[in-house]
Order: structure tokens, then sequence, then C-alpha cells
């Protein structure tokens, strides 16, 4: 089936640690997005591909890098430098020639920092 | 800051009952969408209203557009208790990247058996 697959569903890190969260698609979507969610709020952008080997900055892109070396594959880093990594991470995906920006998520990674 | 605002925050009925959520934004759109979030999981798209649109259907779904008060609603009709999830509605600006969304902060529906 076709999908988006986050991992891992559960992340601790120590404070000073630096992680990495996984999403992998194989919808052959174009692009991805990473967002987050704090409680009881919105999502909120923080990098989005839309073609291999590039990436853009979200609104909150401080404290967090990727990489899109892959179409299928989109990975987000949460460093140390991130004040309050503490959240729910949601990555998606969708066609880029599609232009209603319909976008179909994963089921999200929950880190929490020790 | 964020482009949509849902209201209510929270909304408790009753089985059987309608369930009305509104969505204002701020600025021009391309197109205005509903997701879903079950707890702790993803969002899953509901429906896309396009901004030459007033209303559209979708099962138990409607919405409707008004533009020129830069805002929407989403009326879930006779819902169930599995209809308990939050509902956020996202806008497309007409300006910029079609593929980016702006998500509102979320309307917590629960339905009672």
């Amino acid at each position: 089936d076709g999908g988006i697959t986050q991992s891992p569903k559960y992340l601790f890190r120590k404070e000073g640690q630096n992680v990495t969260l996984s999403c992998e698609q194989n919808l052959n979507h174009d692009a991805m997005y990473w967002y987050r969610q704090d409680p009881g709020q919105g999502l909120r952008l923080i990098y989005y591909s839309q073609i291999v080997n590039d990436f853009q900055k979200g609104d909150i892109a401080e404290g967090y890098s990727v990489s899109r070396e892959k179409k299928e594959s989109f990975p987000l880093t949460v460093t140390s430098a991130q004040k309050n990594p503490t959240a729910f991470y949601l990555c998606a995906s969708s066609f880029v020639a599609d232009k209603t920006g319909e976008l179909f998520f994963g089921e999200g990674s929950r880190l929490t920092v020790l | 800051s964020q482009q949509g605002e849902e209201d209510p925050q929270a909304l408790s009925i009753q089985e059987g009952e309608n369930a009305t959520m509104n969505c204002s934004y701020k600025t021009s759109i391309n197109n205005l969408q509903w997701y879903r979030q079950n707890s702790g999981r993803g969002l899953v798209h509901l429906i896309l209203i396009r901004s030459n649109e007033r209303e559209k259907h979708s099962g138990r779904l409607r919405v409707t557009l008004d533009t020129s008060k830069k805002s929407s609603s989403l009326l879930i009709t006779a819902s169930r208790a599995a209809d308990t999830a939050s509902y956020f509605c996202a806008t497309v600006r007409s300006s910029g990247s079609a593929r980016q969304l702006t998500f509102g902060s979320g309307t917590q529906l629960t339905v009672l058996p």
C-alpha cells in the first residue's frame, strides 16, 4: 500500500543530543514537508523540499536540519540548538504538479527531551 | 501568525446531532482545505473548496466558503462517536507557493454516544 512512513513513533532524547527522524514515502510525490505540532495547537512548517537536493526553510527552521538525497526520503535532524524540541513531528508529501496543495501525512513521531 | 483560526476551540455534542466548525483567515486564498486528526495520529485530508466555489459536499460533510468575509464552515451531519477528533482548516495563499498550507489551531470535537 502506498503511504508515508515515519519512524520512530516515540523518541526520547537527553539535552544536548542530536536526533534524526525518518520519513519515507512511496507515493511518487515530488514535494515533502516537515511540520511541528505542540499541544492544542496547529501545525507549523519547519522545512519543505520540492525536488531532490533542494529544500527551503519554513516558519520555524532554527535548530533543525534536513536533507533530500532521494525522492522517497526526507529525514529531519533536531539539533541541540533547538531550545524546546519536545513536540509531535509530522511529515507530509504532495505532488508539485497538483497545485491544490493537498497533503498526505505520516502518523507522526513524538519527541520528548528528558 | 496562523492564517486560519477555528471556532470553537472545543465542541461536545450527542451522537446524531450536527456539528458545525468555523474557520477565519486573513489573506486572499487559492483554496481552503479541512483535515481531521485522531488523537496522536497524522492528519487526513477531508475536503477542499476552491476560492471560486461557495459550497461543497462529501458524504456527511458540507463545507461553505465566504471569501468576502474570509471565512469557511464545516458541517458534519448525523455525527457518530467515531467522528471524535480534531479538525483543522488550512489555506493555500493565492500568491506565493501553492504548495504551502497554513494551518489553524483546530477544533476538538467530542461526540458522546
